[in-house]
Parts: structure tokens; C-alpha cells; sequence
């Protein structure tokens, strides 16, 4: 078992819809909780990060961690053509002196159709 | 653009050759991290250097080495090159300070073994 699980899709939606992506992980010691984006041939960006658990909220993207059910998810409102991508979520536990490990799950490739 | 800079951009080689990609991370950032992105595998991190010393070691192969300059610019060696190498390998770099997980990642090398 990965340790962080991803569907990879691909989820079709039509333009303006909201959008959920779910990773879930098995290790309790992660304790930061990350989403990049991929775009075709191009390295990932980072999207949101979260502490613990929680929501947090950056424009049109919301991100929620439950530690309790070890669930995260990506929530994207009113999305756009341009959101078209791969969902990378990423996991840490608490940092060991300058280790910042980070535990990826596959992805999830996102079409938004207009 | 995200400030960290790889050359080149694409590579083609024959199995058993030896390659070294290279990566200058984003200015003041001390931290450099290798992954290695295949379709099937996903991003796999290979290792993390900080400050010219190696702090964290992932699903590296024997062949591949890294090491990290004095000017904090870093290199990937990969030697003896099988088919299943071919990959898109892409560095990232962070501050890791505490409580910096933020990776910044750079537009990635295309590798191509034949």
C-alpha cells in the first residue's frame, strides 16, 4: 500500500462546475498537507498548503485535511478551462533537522471543458 | 516561472551511457531535491541535499549519484542508462527552514534512452 493514495482519473467536468480531489494517506505522523499542479510537460506548482488539520482557503481553491479519516481533498469552485491539469497532493511528516521529505500521491488528471 | 533553472531540456542517449543533469536552485533557497516522474510511477523522489550535504535519500539507484556545489547548484549522474531510465527527471528547491515545506520545482530534464 502507497502511502499516498490518489485516483488518477482522468475527471471530465464541464466549465464552471466545482471540482473535489481526494488523496488519502496511512502514516499518522504526517503532519503537512500539500496540492501542486501539473501542467503537460511542465514541473509542478505549488497550489495550497496546510498544517494539521483544517481547511484553507486561497481564491477559488479550498483545501481540507481530516486527520481523523486521514483524508485530504482540493475543492475548486467555478472551475475554468484553465484549471486543466494533474492534481498532485503531498504529504510531510514533522521535519527531522533540514529533511523536508516530501510523499506524493500519482495524481489526478482534471479536464474542465468549456 | 519559478526561478529554478535545469539544463537541458532534452536528452537522448544510448542504453549504457553515462549523463549529468543539471540544476541551479531559486536564489536563497539552500535546499535541492531530484525526482524522477514516469507515467506509470509517478513522481518518485530520488534526494535532498542542503547546503552541500545529502540529508534525505528516496528510491535512488545505485547507478545515480548527486552531489550539490559550493554555489548550491547541484548535479544528477546517471550511469550504465537501461531503457526504463527514460523519465522526466525535474529538481526542486526549497528554503528548508523550519516550517518551510514549499518546494519550488524547476521545468524538468526529458530523458530518452534507446
Amino acid at each position: 500500500q502507497k502511502e499516498v493514495e490518489q485516483d488518477p482519473g482522468p475527471l471530465s467536468v464541464p466549465e464552471g462546475a466545482i471540482v473535489s480531489l481526494n488523496c488519502t494517506y496511512s502514516n499518522s505522523a504526517f503532519q503537512y498537507f500539500m496540492w501542486y499542479r501539473q501542467y503537460s510537460r511542465k514541473g509542478p506548482e505549488l497550489l495550497m498548503y496546510t498544517y494539521s488539520s483544517g481547511n484553507k482557503e486561497d481564491g477559488r481553491f479550498t483545501a481540507q485535511v481530516d486527520k481523523s479519516s486521514k483524508y485530504i481533498s482540493l475543492f475548486i469552485r467555478d472551475s475554468q478551462p484553465s484549471d486543466s491539469a494533474t492534481y498532485l497532493c503531498a504529504a510531510s511528516p514533522a521535519p527531522a533537522g533540514n529533511n523536508r521529505k516530501l510523499i506524493w500521491g500519482l495524481g489526478t488528471s482534471l479536464a474542465v471543458n468549456p | 516561472d519559478s526561478g529554478v533553472t535545469q539544463t537541458p531540456k532534452h536528452l537522448i542517449t544510448a542504453t549504457g551511457q553515462r549523463v549529468t543533469l543539471r540544476c541551479s536552485p531559486r536564489s536563497g533557497d539552500l535546499s535541492v531535491y531530484w525526482y524522477q516522474q514516469s507515467l506509470d510511477q509517478g513522481l518518485q523522489f530520488l534526494i535532498q541535499y542542503y547546503n552541500g550535504e545529502e540529508r534525505a535519500k528516496g528510491n535512488i539507484l545505485e547507478r545515480f549519484s548527486a552531489q550539490q556545489f559550493p554555489d548550491l547548484h547541484s548535479e544528477l549522474n546517471l550511469s550504465s542508462l537501461e531503457l526504463g531510465d527514460s523519465a522526466l527527471y525535474f529538481c526542486a528547491s526549497s528554503v528548508a527552514t523550519s516550517g518551510s515545506y514549499e518546494q519550488y520545482f524547476g521545468p524538468g530534464t526529458r530523458l530518452t534512452v534507446t
